[in-house]
């Protein structure tokens, strides 16, 4: 089955700095890697996600960009906020029956 | 619209004894989940069902037991709790298996 793999597990960084989460994956035939934010106590939501047909999709000061190539994909944040203190997971699948395969999760801090 | 829905949200039981925990969905997603979510394991899949009377095992299924007989519900019964299933259990659903997962909001699960 598929594996993903997800580093750092913690990363800190100064309010306004950018943040970096990477992700690689196992399966070839996977070609839907979603990226979910969980903020403390509350349950993941989806925040942005991309499809093996595009290199890279951005929503705001989001991005994420995937290499198959190489199966790595990539979580980009701009101008952090205190708000975007939460833990993200990546995640990736195929469109067969199968279901998402989440990473172990990045507890993202930042600090004012 | 309640969307979806979690019950009960705590839970604290013995070894041994059997526990349901229920989930219930208001939007009539084809897909419904079960995930653990564990600290440093991320989010691992137990059940998933695609339809009404199909299920499919994920990657920790072992002492668990899921049905739905209905498209709505999604109930999942661990029949004797070990100590190990302590955790924070997820319900999500989606429209298909590669969109959007909506989560309830989590059962927390002791067992002593």
């Amino acid at each position: 089955g598929e594996n993903v793999e997800q580093h750092p597990s913690t990363l800190s960084v100064q309010e306004g700095d950018s943040a970096v989460i990477k992700c690689t994956y196992s399966d070839s035939a996977s070609n839907y890697f979603p990226w979910y934010k969980q903020e403390l106590g509350k349950r993941p939501q989806l925040i942005i996600d991309i499809r093996s047909n595009v290199g890279e999709k951005k929503d705001q000061r989001i991005a994420v960009t995937l290499n198959k190539t190489a199966k790595h994909f990539s979580l980009h944040i701009t101008e952090t906020q205190p708000e975007d203190s939460a833990v993200y997971f990546c995640a990736a699948s195929d469109t067969g029956r199968r279901a998402l395969t989440f990473g172990s999760g990045t507890r993202l801090q930042v600090q004012p | 619209d309640a969307g979806i829905t979690q019950s009960p949200r705590y839970k604290i039981t013995e070894t041994g004894r059997q526990v349901t925990l229920m989930c219930h969905q208001t939007w009539s997603h084809s897909y419904m989940f079960w995930y653990r979510q564990d600290l440093g394991h991320g989010l691992r899949l137990i059940y998933y069902s695609a339809a009404a009377d199909i299920t499919d095992k994920g990657e920790v299924p072992d002492g668990y037991v899921v049905s739905r007989s209905k498209t709505e519900n999604f109930p999942l019964t661990l029949e004797s709790a070990t100590r190990s299933q302590t955790s924070v259990y997820f319900c999500a659903s989606s429209k298909q298996n590669t969109g959007e997962l909506f989560f309830g909001e989590g059962s927390r699960l002791t067992v002593l």
